[in-house]
């Protein structure tokens, strides 16, 4: 089955900074991606679509200016988590879909990554 | 609004029980539904997709129908493992949009 990648898979940091999560599909093309926020024992929560060259489209109450999204290729949407604070820490996973299958929509989902914000 | 309930919340069988999952959404429009295993602190495995066309799917031991009119899916497990251990979610898709709404999940624990 096709492979979705996640950089880094962990990564603790101090509170004002911030942190770039990679997410790549390996083996297809995704025109678009979806970043989902995991809090402890709770589901995923959906917070953008990223779109290949166009600028992503963020759920109510995702601010934009926080959480920047980046598609530059067919194959790699980052988000860059601005300026974290501790409660930005969470469980972020992206999802992508075959670009090239028109049929019935199969997400691959990354493995995900735990962001602790000191 | 799409709401996604799932029930029950956590569930603890024997090895070898058949056993039933249950997911309930608000809105019986959608344009699939998915199941998906996701193991502690890893990412998500679909495990089957329903159409809304359709009623049911099967993959292996698991047995995964759809009943639209009534808001509900259930799936169905064979002859559990201890393998099957994991956290249970079930998503619908909403419009041609490819958004999913997941529910909050059952965790399943598989004694052996």
């Amino acid at each position: 089955g096709a492979v979705v990648s996640q950089h880094p898979s962990r990564v603790i940091c101090k509170s004002g900074t911030s942190v770039k999560i990679e997410c790549r599909s390996l083996d297809f093309q995704a025109t678009t991606m979806f970043w989902y926020r995991q809090f402890p024992k709770q589901s995923l929560m959906l917070m953008a679509t990223s779109n290949e060259g166009s600028k992503a489209t963020y759920e109510q109450g995702v601010e934009k200016d926080k959480f920047l999204i980046n598609h530059a290729s067919l194959t790699l949407s980052t988000l860059t988590v601005t300026s974290a604070h501790p409660e930005d820490s969470s469980f972020y996973i992206c999802s992508a879909r075959d670009s090239t299958v028109s049929s019935y929509n199969e997400q691959f989902f990354g493995p995900g990554t735990r962001l602790t914000v000191l | 609004k799409q709401e996604v309930t799932q029930i029950p919340a956590a569930l603890s069988v024997p090895e070898g029980e058949n056993l039933v999952l249950n997911c309930s959404f608000t809105d019986s429009a959608i344009y699939n539904l998915q199941w998906f295993r996701q193991d502690p602190g890893k990412g998500l495995t679909s495990l089957l997709l329903i159409q809304s066309s359709q009623r049911e799917q099967t993959s292996g031991r698991l047995n995964a129908s759809l009943d639209k009119s009534s808001g509900r899916s259930t799936l169905y497990i064979a002859a559990s493992q201890p393998g099957d251990s994991a956290t249970y979610l079930c998503a619908v898709e909403r419009d041609s949009s490819y958004k999913l709404i997941f529910g909050s999940g059952t965790r399943l624990l598989v004694r052996p």
